[in-house]
């Protein structure tokens, strides 16, 4: 049982370059999410999918694209890279519990940079 | 929107004393209240968690106290051990939203 697997771990980027950002869980969990740590700044939700076919945004979307064809894949992707991505990206999975998406299981991370 | 504020921003402890983690938040529709904690380096990882219609909730070394009409709520540890040592974030969520907002995290260090 791997739990969320994310790929790559470390990745870095030329400014205006696009690139994926995989995430897959194993657990059949209804939800998943993406989040982005800054230092000093906790972590901020980008996108969201309540189920496969379901998709919306979070507090900080510019930027970023998703889909969820399967309940298993929820990748991330980044349009046109900019310095102010560089982040520590985690992807989490949760079972269907209550109204909210309360991430259960996070990734190990993509440490992101952008030149 | 929900607004969450997590004091203090560190906390230095010796091994064996107690720590405790407080958090406020903003939208009294909130419900439900994580703790995660994050080693340096790796993923954050949920530790206890607490419903509104709860006023603490234990696990071993680990307890957190809610109280709804202060609207703030209290991560506890007791009899800390050097890998307590990491980054706790506190978040809510509820009210009608899907999205948890977290609090900006305290780092705990226990010195042996």
């Amino acid at each position: 049982n791997a739990g969320v697997t994310q790929t790559p771990k470390f990745q870095v980027l030329k400014t205006g370059q696009s690139m994926t950002l995989q995430c897959a869980q194993d657990m059949n969990h209804e939800y998943m999410s993406w989040y982005r740590q800054d230092p000093g700044m906790g972590l901020r939700l980008i996108h969201y999918s309540v189920g496969a076919g379901i998709t919306d945004q979070g507090e900080v979307p510019n930027g970023y694209n998703v889909s969820r064809s399967t309940t298993e894949d929820f990748p991330l992707r980044l349009l046109s890279a900019a310095p102010s991505q560089t982040s520590v990206y985690f992807c989490a999975s949760s079972q269907r519990q209550g109204a909210g998406i309360q991430p259960q299981h996070f990734g190990d991370g993509t440490r992101l940079s952008i030149l | 929107g929900e607004n969450v504020e997590q004091h203090p921003s560190t906390l230095s402890v010796q091994e064996g004393d107690s720590a405790v983690i407080k958090c406020t938040y903003s939208d009294s529709a909130s419900n439900y209240f994580p703790w995660y904690k994050q080693e340096l380096g790796k993923r954050p990882q949920l530790i206890i968690d607490i419903r509104s219609n709860v006023g603490e909730k234990k696990d071993q070394r680990i307890a957190v106290t809610l109280n709804k009409t202060a609207k703030h709520f209290s991560l506890h540890i007791t009899e800390t051990q050097p890998e307590d040592s990491a980054v706790y974030f506190c978040a809510a969520q509820g009210g009608g939203s899907y999205i948890p907002t977290f609090g900006r995290g305290t780092s705990l260090i226990v010195h042996p």
